[in-house]
């Protein structure tokens, strides 16, 4: 199984703007996962994009895979306080289990 | 609110104790799993089961096991409890057809563990 490593580590920004954050990953997948931890809570997962996938949108939620690279960013427009979270990524092959990072933790400052 | 549930939300328990965490997955699942989140290991996958059966292991300890249930509800037994054993312990689940650990995974609110 694969660990996707999330950056930064860490994002702050103020309401209202853009937040980018990447994920890369070392070995061919099937498909990536994107989910969100808010403060001592579950996670809940954001979209999932499939390997013949290069863009994925949700809402204000745009997602991009570039398999060549490995690697994955999410983009979150119009940023808001309940953004604020923690943000993994989990690449997935065949039957692996879902393996996370340490995640980016981000800001939304008002 | 996911649909998965957990109990309790808190625990406090000494070092040495052994304690039972339960989950409750979405109606209609079949896959079950279980993760411990703590400052230091971030979050880390300790086990799958599939509609009654152990399906994936990960980073779990021997003095931890788990169950799944014919109703599908799983539990998560911990015992002689160490303090570094204290963290978040997530339940999730999915409707995993094949048992697939690639399926969308719909968490529970956590139970969170304290060892004194």
């Amino acid at each position: 199984s694969q660990q996707g490593e999330e950056d930064p580590q860490a994002l702050s920004i103020q309401e209202g703007e853009n937040a980018t954050m990447n994920c890369s990953y070392k070995t061919s997948i099937n498909n990536l996962q994107w989910y969100r931890q808010n403060s001592g809570r579950g996670l809940v997962h954001l979209i999932l994009i499939r390997s013949n996938e290069r863009e994925k949108h949700s809402g204000r939620l745009r997602v991009t895979l570039d398999t060549s690279k490995k690697s994955s960013s999410l983009l979150i427009t119009a940023s808001r306080a309940a953004d604020t979270a923690s943000y993994f990524c989990a690449p997935i092959q065949g039957a692996q289990k879902l393996v996370f990072g340490q995640g980016t933790r981000l800001t939304i400052n008002p | 609110d996911s649909g998965v549930t957990q109990t309790p939300k808190h625990l406090i328990t000494a070092t040495g104790q052994r304690v039972t965490l339960r989950c409750s997955p979405r109606s209609g699942d079949l896959s079950v799993y279980w993760y411990q989140q703590s400052l230091d290991q971030g979050l880390q996958f300790l086990i799958q089961y599939y509609n009654g059966e152990e399906r994936a292991k990960g980073n779990i300890l021997e003095r931890f096991s788990a169950q799944q249930f014919p109703d599908l509800h799983s539990e998560l037994n911990l015992s002689s409890l160490e303090l570094g054993d204290s963290a978040l312990y997530f339940c999730a689940s999915s409707v995993a057809a094949s048992g697939g650990p690639w399926e969308t995974q719909y968490f529970g609110p956590g139970t969170r563990l304290l060892v004194l």
